[in-house]
């Protein structure tokens, strides 16, 4: 069975870090492009960012370019979301998701982050 | 960036109904079209990939269609398990975005 579990979510202040990680088991992690989804509360979802199987690829929406970044061990089949310089507006449950031809077929069942001072 | 326009935005119906939800993209996706249905609580699930291909275990009363920009996902007979909000998904190019949701709830 696949199974995704996020972690790191919390309180942070505005302007502060954190990290999203995400275990992975049931599959080949590494056979598998990964993704995460926010949504935030009230809201509908948001695409944030698309790692490839290698990892070598990633690509993120706009309004986290340049502040987010997205990488993956393989070896120990977790997913991660570093987020940096955050804001208000990033407050939201972070899913990840597992990709099959950019679609998200699996989920997680999500980690709050909420921004705010 | 693709805007996907889901209509619409709440639609009332009973149990044993058929209903249709739109989903317009403001351009072509060709049929890189995902649907997905998320309860309260619950993360979303995927139903219908390429505009009009089942998901894994997904039941039969869900379909896609549609081509270009214009797309439906039908729900022939809703049963009480259907009530929930609906997103589609659109994967032709960076960076990929999802419609604004159509809640179905029940009259």
């Amino acid at each position: 069975e696949v199974q995704l579990l996020e972690s790191g979510g919390g309180l942070v202040q505005p302007g502060g870090a954190l990290r999203l990680s995400c275990a992975a088991s049931g599959f080949t992690f590494s056979s598998y492009a990964m993704g995460w989804v926010r949504q935030a509360p009230g809201k509908g979802l948001e695409w944030v960012s698309h790692i490839s199987e290698s990892g070598g690829s990633a690509s993120h929406a706009d309004s986290v370019k340049g502040r987010f970044t997205t990488s993956r061990d393989n070896s120990n089949n977790t997913l991660y979301l570093q987020m940096n310089s955050l804001r208000a507006e990033d407050t939201a449950v972070y899913y990840c998701a597992r990709s099959s031809s950019w679609y998200f077929q699996h989920w997680g069942q999500g980690t709050l982050v909420t921004v705010s001072s | 960036e693709i805007v996907l326009t889901q209509s619409p935005a709440t639609l009332s119906s009973s149990p044993g109904e058929r209903v249709t939800l739109s989903c317009r993209a403001s351009q072509s996706v060709i049929s890189y079209l995902a649907w997905y249905q998320q309860k309260p609580g619950q993360a979303p699930r995927l139903l219908i990939y390429d505009a009009s291909n089942r998901a894994t275990g997904i039941p039969a009363r869900f379909s896609g269609s549609g081509s270009g920009t214009d797309f439906t996902l039908t729900i022939s007979g809703l049963e009480p398990e259907d009530f929930a909000v609906y997103y589609c998904q659109h994967r032709n190019h960076w960076p990929l975005t999802f419609g604004g949701g159509t809640k179905v709830e029940i009259k």
